[in-house]
């Protein structure tokens, strides 16, 4: 079975400073990788997915993200974050054998402070 | 499109009553999730049907769950009878399912059992 770790439980920054939220997973074989936001009191909306090809992913609001598969990792960065970012973060992958199924991480809190 | 249409988007119930959760999911897409979110235990997947069949119900957290999909455009989670910990916010997405399609999110019913 997959699983997912997000290793930053809770990240505070101030505005402008950089962002890189990690990711990692564990399955040896194919997988897509997503990355989900969580605005305070909404729901679920997909940040950027990995499928293939480049493995520097862009999305949208100037998030990207790398998927790195000798570390098993697909970390979220963006260069200089804002107050509105602040929110919960999801890393999920999807392997070849789980159909449409998701494994999502534990989520990372951000707090972005103006 | 509408999105994923969840209903209520409030619920508060006393220990013991029956709870009904309602999900109508975007029209043409056959997969449908229902999660569950609590501070506790994060994001867990509850089940999740592919042409209204029930294909993986492991996460279901006991038999005071049940969860159905007469059609392809509604599903219910009925909780008989609730209990405080079922307390959460359950979220209902759906996809196509075409291999490595996005899962789009509802926008959660908030559920505070008494």
């Amino acid at each position: 079975a997959q699983s997912v770790s997000q290793h930053n439980h809770h990240v505070i920054l101030s505005e402008a400073a950089s962002l890189e939220l990690g990711c990692n997973y564990s399955y040896g074989g194919t997988v897509n990788l997503f990355w989900y936001v969580q605005y305070p009191g909404q729901h679920l909306q997909l940040l950027l997915k990995y499928f293939s090809g480049d493995p520097l992913v862009k999305g949208i609001k100037g998030f990207e993200a790398e998927f790195i598969k000798s570390k098993f990792s697909f970390n979220l960065r963006k260069p200089s974050v804002q107050w509105s970012d602040t929110a919960e973060y999801f890393c999920a992958v999807n392997n070849d054998n789980a159909g449409n199924m998701l494994t999502f991480g534990g989520g990372t809190r951000l707090m972005v402070k103006p | 499109d509408a999105g994923v249409i969840q209903s209520p988007r409030h619920e508060v119930t006393e220990m013991g009553q029956e709870v009904t959760l309602r999900c109508k999911p975007i029209s043409g897409h056959n997969s449908l999730f229902w999660y569950r979110q609590t501070m506790m235990r994060g994001l867990e997947l509850l089940i999740y049907f592919n042409n209204n069949v029930p294909i993986d119900d492991s996460g279901m957290p006991e038999d005071r769950f049940s969860a159905k999909m007469p059609n392809a455009s509604f599903s219910t989670l009925k909780i008989q009878p609730s209990e405080p910990r079922d307390s959460a916010v359950y979220f209902c997405a759906s996809t196509d399912d075409s291999y490595r399609e996005t899962q789009y999110f509802g926008p959660g019913t908030r559920l505070l059992v008494l």
